[in-house]
Parts: structure tokens; sequence; C-alpha cells
């Protein structure tokens, strides 16, 4: 069966520290793979995806992802998070429609 | 439009009541999603359009489920006869490409539905 697994529920960090976020998925076919985030009381917006093509894949803000298909990984990363960066972070998987949503990772920055 | 929107924001039913959600996807996104996001939780599929086309259902939780797109635009989420379990928030996603052809999906602010 499909499914996405984000290692981490709740993530804290210091301004200016390193981010990596773990997701791990598992689909027998072809995968596209996507981060969403979700700011407080906004709706979710697209981070990054990676549909083909060169596995380290650059997204808005400042993010990047690498696709690792010997691990089944799709790890997010930020060299330097801000506070702004505090919200909900989904990793998902999509085969042919259906999305497939990790259960999320909520980050919060410290000022 | 300009990206996609959700009616109402915010719903409170009497358990056993019956509730519409109203979905406007991005103006000539063929494709619109569905989505279940219960507190604490990823999102979690429900049912899928082409145009008018409802592809996929399987998501649905119950009988008590139905959606719709009649003239392949706008879409609603029916559910009859709440329950408690009921209560999430309710996700529309839209996008351009049609089935099987890798596309982002787009979502709305979504709709809160709390069941007493």
């Amino acid at each position: 069966a499909q499914s996405v697994s984000q290692h981490n529920h709740h993530v804290i960090l210091s301004e200016a520290a390193s981010l990596e976020l773990g997701c791990n998925y598992s689909y027998g076919g072809t995968v596209n793979l996507f981060w969403y985030v979700q700011y407080p009381g906004q709706h979710l917006q697209l981070l990054l995806k990676y549909f083909s093509g060169d596995p380290l894949v650059k997204g808005i803000k400042g993010f990047e992802a690498e696709f690792i298909k010997s691990k089944f990984s799709f790890n997010l990363r930020k060299p330097s998070v801000q506070w702004s960066d505090t919200a909900e972070y989904f990793c998902a998987v999509n085969g042919h429609d259906k999305i497939i949503f990790g259960k999320g990772t909520r980050l919060h920055i410290l000022p | 439009g300009a990206g996609v929107s959700q009616s109402p924001r915010y719903k409170v039913a009497k358990r056993g009541q019956d509730v519409a959600l109203r979905c406007d996807p991005i103006s000539g996104h063929v494709s619109l999603f569905w989505y279940q996001q219960a507190l604490g939780q990823g999102p979690e599929f429900l049912t899928y359009f082409q145009n008018e086309a409802q592809l996929d259902k399987s998501g649905l939780p119950s009988d008590r489920f139905f959606a719709e797109r009649p003239e392949g635009s706008v879409s609603t989420l029916k559910i009859q006869r709440t329950q408690q379990e009921d209560s999430a928030v309710y996700l529309c996603a839209s996008s351009l490409a049609l089935a099987g052809v890798p596309d982002t999906q787009y979502f709305g602010p979504g709709t809160r539905l709390t069941v007493l």
C-alpha cells in the first residue's frame, strides 16, 4: 500500500539553525514527490516538487529536497531557518491522481 | 479566480444534520479533489473528479458522503446524518492536468466542520 512516513512530529529550532525533515515513502510505481507547507492560519501551499530529472530540487524560500530512490526518501532541508518558517510541513507522494500525505511535522522556530 | 475557494469556512452541525460544502476550483482546472484532514493528521483523500466525471471515490468513508461536480467546475461535498467522527477540515484542491499526468494540486482554505 502507498504510504508516507515523516520521522519527526514536532521540531523546535533556533533561528539560523540548519533544518532537515525526514520523509520516506512506500510506492510501487513511478512517484511524484511534494513538500507542502501550512503557515499558521493559512492554507496548504506547495513548497517544492519532484517529477523527474535532477534529484536535488530547489523550492521557494530557500528550501531544497533530495530524492534518493534507493532509500525511498525525499528529505527537506534548509541551511538557515528563520522565525517565519514556523509552520507545519507535509511530505506527499502522488502516483496517478490522488496525493498521499504524511502526518506532518510541526516546526517551531525560536526567535 | 485567483485561487481555490471554499464555503463556508466554518460549519457547526448538530449530530444527524445534513451538510453541504462547496468548492470553486481555479478557472480552467480540469481535476478536482476532496480531502479530509482530522486534527493532528495529514490530509486524507476522499474523492476525485476529472471534469464532471467522478473517477475515484475510494476514500469516501461511508455512503453518507456524496460528492458531485455536475458542470465540471464547482463541486459540492454532501454529508448526510453527520456524526461526531465527521468533525474535520475538508480540503478541496484543483489541478490543470488530466488523469495520469503529474501536476501540482492547489489547495483551498478548507471548511472546518464541527459536529456537536
